[in-house]
């Protein structure tokens, strides 16, 4: 069964700061690895989306990275901002089962 | 900027009665429509994926008489909980793609009583 982690469960930053969110997944087997972010009472945004063939896509200040042989994906966010305060979420797709499962999420607040 | 419209945002339903929740896409066709659950205090679900004109693909798990999903037109998707029951209450979340973009609508709150 796919196990998705994502550690720690909230982080605290102040304003300027760049900082690295964690999402771990169990089977190696993927099709791709989504993050997204979820603002209370706005609802969620698809931030990246990276194919089993890539290693990182980049968005603006995001920059998401993909390990297939550790288990591991990055969210990277540099200089963050007060707005980027939001919980992130990262998902994996099971390239054999077809199937995706996503973490609990990382809940970032961006202190001005 | 593209825009999901979920209708409605929040439903209160008695337990045997059946539920439908709509999204739209305001400005642009979606061939692909995702409808998500949320439970409380516990990560997201992908239930299915339905691309326009044809059925819908559900996940594992997922059960497709319970979950009736509709995706009659490029810019309506359609989730009926049919028979719902208090273990349907949750956040019912969709999406359309577009430009290869997800674009959320903003959820549907379920509570059975």
């Amino acid at each position: 069964k796919q196990e998705v982690t994502q550690i720690p469960a909230a982080l605290s930053v102040p304003e300027g700061e760049n900082l690295v969110l964690n999402c771990s997944f169990t089977d190696s087997a993927i099709y791709n690895l989504q993050w997204f972010r979820q603002d209370p009472g706005k609802g969620l945004t698809s931030l990246l989306l990276i194919q089993s063939s890539q290693r990182e896509q980049t968005s603006g200040r995001l920059n998401a990275s993909l390990d297939k042989s550790s288990g591991r994906s990055t969210l990277y966010i540099a200089a963050s901002q007060p707005g980027d305060s939001a919980t992130y979420l990262c998902a994996m797709r099971d390239a054999n089962a077809g199937k995706s499962t996503f973490g609990d999420g990382t809940t970032l607040t961006v202190k001005p | 900027g593209a825009v999901v419209s979920q209708h409605p945002s929040r439903v209160i339903c008695k337990s045997g009665t059946s539920v439908k929740i709509e999204c739209r896409s305001l400005d642009f066709q979606a061939t692909t429509m995702f409808w998500y659950r949320q439970f409380p205090k516990q990560s997201l679900m992908l239930m299915a994926t339905s691309n326009e004109g044809s059925k819908a693909t559900y996940e594992q798990g997922v059960e497709k008489d319970k979950f009736l999903i509709n995706h009659a037109s490029l810019t309506l998707s359609t989730l009926t909980v049919t028979s719902a029951h208090p273990e349907d209450s949750s956040f019912y979340i969709c999406s359309a793609k577009w430009q290869n973009i997800q674009y959320f609508g903003a959820g549907t709150r379920l509570s059975v009583l």
